[in-house]
Formats: C-alpha cells, sequence, structure tokens
C-alpha cells in the first residue's frame, strides 16, 4: 500500500502569507497526486489533479508542484475563506490520503 | 448542476448491518465510476470502495474488505454500500464522490455525507 505523508499537521498563518504544504508518497506515484480543501462540517472540495493542474473554478492563488514522491500546495495570498483543512491524495494505486494540514488563524 | 444526495445512516450495534444509499443527478451515471469515502469523527479521509461504470469490477480498502459490499443501480442512478458485521472503528461520516472519468480515483463531486455510529 501507498502510504502518504504530509507536513506540518497544523500551520499558523496571517491573511495575505504564502502558505507551502507538503506531501511525500512512500514510493513514486508519477503526478497521480490530488489536493482536496475540507471546511468543518463540510465535504472536501477538488483543488488541484495531476499535481499541477487547477480545477475549474478554484482561485488561481492556488499551485501545486512535484512528481515521484515530492509535493507541494502552495496558497500564494491566504485569504479568510482559505482556513480549512488540505489533504493531498494519491491515486497512482487505489487511493490513500495523507492525515491532513489544518491552516488556522496566527 | 451535480447533485449526490447520500441516505441510510443511523446508530447501529456491533455486529450488524446497514445499507447505505447515494442518489446521483446532475450526470450521466452510468458513465462514472463512483466511490465512497469515508472520515471518522475528528479524523482524515479514507478511501472505502470503487465500482465500475458497468458494475462489473468492484475494489475495496483492506479494513471493510470482505465485509462492505459496494453496488449501483445505473437505471435509478443509485450507489449503494451495503456494510455487514459493522465494528465501533466504521463509526465515521460516510460520502459518496464521483470518479472524475470511468477510471478515475479522484473525486470532482462529493455528497454531504451521511453519519453511521456504531455503538451498543
Amino acid at each position: 500500500d501507498i502510504q502518504m505523508t504530509q507536513s506540518p499537521s497544523t500551520l499558523s498563518a496571517s491573511v495575505g502569507d504564502r502558505v507551502t504544504i507538503t506531501c511525500r508518497a512512500s514510493q513514486s506515484i508519477s503526478t497521480w497526486l490530488a489536493w482536496y480543501q475540507q471546511r468543518p462540517g463540510k465535504a472536501p472540495k477538488l483543488l488541484i489533479y495531476k499535481a499541477s493542474s487547477l480545477e475549474s473554478g478554484v482561485p488561481s492563488r492556488f499551485s501545486g508542484s512535484g512528481s515521484g514522491t515530492e509535493f507541494t500546495l502552495t496558497i500564494s495570498s491566504l485569504q479568510p475563506d482559505d482556513f480549512a483543512t488540505y489533504y493531498c491524495q494519491q491515486y497512482s494505486s487505489y487511493s490513500t490520503f495523507g492525515q491532513g494540514t489544518k491552516v488556522e488563524i496566527k | 448542476q451535480v447533485q449526490l444526495v447520500e441516505s441510510g445512516g443511523g446508530v447501529v450495534q456491533p455486529g450488524r448491518s446497514l445499507r447505505l444509499s447515494c442518489a446521483a443527478s446532475g450526470f450521466t451515471f452510468s458513465s462514472y465510476g463512483m466511490h465512497w469515502v469515508r472520515q471518522a469523527p475528528g479524523k482524515g479521509l479514507e478511501w472505502v470502495a470503487v465500482i465500475s461504470l458497468d458494475g462489473r469490477n468492484e475494489y475495496y480498502a483492506d479494513s471493510v474488505k470482505g465485509r462492505f459490499t459496494i453496488s449501483r443501480d445505473n437505471s435509478k442512478n443509485t450507489l449503494y454500500l451495503q456494510m455487514n458485521s459493522l465494528r465501533a472503528e466504521d463509526t465515521a461520516v460516510y460520502y459518496c464522490a464521483k470518479g472524475r472519468g470511468p477510471l478515475e480515483y479522484y473525486f470532482d463531486y462529493w455528497g454531504q455525507g451521511t453519519l453511521v455510529t456504531v455503538s451498543s
């Protein structure tokens, strides 16, 4: 099974900050990686797929990069709506999620 | 617009069974793989199962293999999850999710979730 590890688990930041979340796979997954945002009590929302492709309707301040085993999600200028939990997901072999990164207000 | 509406959750005793449903609308249901994903209270996301667009192929997470069965009725645009031999660790919000394509294992639409609580 492919394991996904996100870091950090919690991130404190302010509006306007540049934020980066890292996701590592236990083996190469090429670019078969997605990122989701989940607000409390809501279903996850797809942000990025194939490591760097921005889902339609998602603001351009979100970007993804990486391949193989190391990936990043970057929010270029954090907005109030962005305080949420973010998950990476590999879909190279079935599906596995990372444990999540909570972005909270500093 | 795409809508996925889960139902069937509730409180159930350990060892008992429960069937979840997910009513789909706003897209051609029979053209997409469909998935169940769960989230235990305060925890992260766990992929549970997938079914192919024609229902012929199913795959499961090891944690539910042999106890859960995913199925679909394309004539009713409905996805199901039959959960048997339930355990306390199956307590979670269960989401149905639409695959981006017939064979895609990432999800562009999710339902609102239905809570399953396994407790005596």
